[in-house]
């Protein structure tokens, strides 16, 4: 089945400053990876997600990067505010299995 | 995803005892999910149905049973025989189709605890 590595577990970057979180996969028929953001005690939120047919998509402060060929994917968040505080998680899906994987998650904290 | 609840937001157990976590939603999905969540672990799936009167396990479902006799109810059962309940528990739905690549809207979740 699926294994999707999130890196790193924690991060803490300066208000202004970009964060970078990579994540990577094994399936490589998986062809949907959606980012969520979750905040304490809270459910997760998706932000952003990408297909296989798209190398990058971007959303505002937030975009996402997909490299197939290496089977890894990555999100990105520029000018980095305190409210983008939280639990991040990616995860991958695959047109043949019966699965939706997530990776451990990151917990990024922006200091004002 | 203001469209599922979760109920009750928190609930505690006796060792031995079955409950019955509730979730429901209202935005005409077919798909419907449960998620187990510990500290420092990703989400992962108990059980999923992809339509009325259909589940299937996912990784985790041993201890666990659910019914989808509605479409938009997805109750999820705690059993005695599930030895680390205590948890947060997240539902999740999608338009479905049974396909994993719909995005999924979480509720707000139920956190068990076993006394």
């Amino acid at each position: 089945g699926e294994n999707v590595e999130q890196h790193p577990s924690t991060l803490s970057v300066q208000e202004g400053d970009s964060a970078v979180i990579k994540c990577t996969y094994s399936d490589s028929a998986s062809n949907y990876f959606p980012w969520y953001k979750q905040e304490l005690g809270k459910r997760p939120q998706l932000i952003i997600d990408i297909r296989s047919n798209v190398g990058e998509k971007k959303d505002q402060r937030i975009a996402v990067t997909l490299n197939k060929t290496a089977k890894h994917f990555s999100l990105h968040i520029t000018e980095t505010q305190p409210e983008d505080s939280a639990v991040y998680f990616c995860a991958a899906s695959s047109n043949t299995g019966n699965q939706f994987y997530f990776g451990t998650g990151t917990s990024l904290t922006v200091i004002p | 995803d203001g469209g599922i609840t979760q109920s009750p937001k928190y609930l505690f157990r006796k060792e031995g005892q079955n409950v019955t976590l509730s979730c429901e939603q209202n935005l005409n999905h077919d798909a419907m999910y449960w998620y187990r969540q510990d500290p420092g672990q990703g989400l992962r799936l108990i059980y999923y149905s992809q339509i009325v009167n259909d589940f299937q396990k996912g990784d985790i479902a041993e201890g666990y049973s659910v019914s989808r006799e509605k479409k938009e109810s997805f109750p999820l059962t705690v059993t005695s025989a599930q030895k680390n309940p205590t948890a947060f528990y997240l539902c999740a739905s999608s338009e479905g189709g049974g396909y994993f690549e719909d995005t999924q809207y979480f509720g707000p979740g139920t956190r068990l605890t076993v006394l």
